[in-house]
């Protein structure tokens, strides 16, 4: 399995200011996703983060509040802008591919204030 | 509308015994389901998997049983340790693989010495 590196690991930031969130895999991976988990809610998909492509939005979830970039097989970046105290949330990066399971990062715990 | 159910929000065994986690899900193109556990400041971190195809999956102590004409699914843990305590995940996917997971809300399992 790989291991997958999340920066930073929480966070506390002020409204209306944008934070980025890093992953790395040591290894070249297919498919890199975003998830986010609301405080008692399950973990719900953000988007995939498609190398040398636009990422592809779930439902819900835009580009202009959550830009990601993918310039390589091994990181991705996760914004979130313009934050508000709804955006309070675990941020968690996955890897995989059509034919495994999806490993996990270790999250990045956001408070909004 | 919750496609992936865990009616459960805690469940609490005696060391040793069996534990029984359920999910329930909705959507009948899912094909590929996942078991993850969780500690606390740490990612999900994959347990076991099954494929529609099947109505069992073994995996040492943990066994993952499949009823596709109720649309349910369930985790065995047997004999259940105190390091099993955590919060535990189904998710499933169409298409089987990593693509677009969907989770329930999880189980609280604590196990007691």
């Amino acid at each position: 399995s790989a291991v997958i590196s999340q920066k930073p690991s929480r966070d506390i930031c002020q409204r209306g200011t944008s934070l980025t969130i890093q992953c790395q895999v040591d290894s070249q991976v297919t498919m890199m996703f975003w998830y986010r988990q609301q405080p008692g809610q399950s973990l719900t998909l953000i988007a995939t983060a498609n190398q040398g492509s636009e990422a592809t939005y779930e439902s819900g979830f835009v580009i202009d509040k959550f830009p990601i970039s993918r310039p390589n097989l091994t990181f991705s970046t996760l914004t979130v802008s313009n934050m508000s105290p709804e955006d309070s949330s675990i941020y968690l990066c996955s890897v995989g591919d059509a034919y495994t399971e999806a490993f996990f990062g270790q999250g990045t715990r956001l408070t909004v204030v | 509308d919750q496609q992936v159910k865990q009616n459960s929000p805690s469940l609490s065994v005696q060391e040793g015994r069996i534990s029984i986690l359920n999910c329930d899900y909705t959507n009948s193109m899912f094909d590929y389901f996942l078991w993850y556990k969780k500690y606390p400041a740490e990612g999900p971190t994959f347990l076991i998997s099954i494929s529609s195809i099947k109505d069992k999956n073994e995996d040492g102590r943990f066994t993952v049983f499949l009823n596709k004409s109720a649309k349910h699914l369930s985790l065995h843990i047997v004999p259940s340790q105190p390091g099993d305590s955590a919060v535990y995940f189904c998710a499933a996917s169409e298409g089987g693989g990593s693509e677009k997971l969907v989770f329930g809300k999880g189980t609280k399992l604590t196990v007691n010495p």
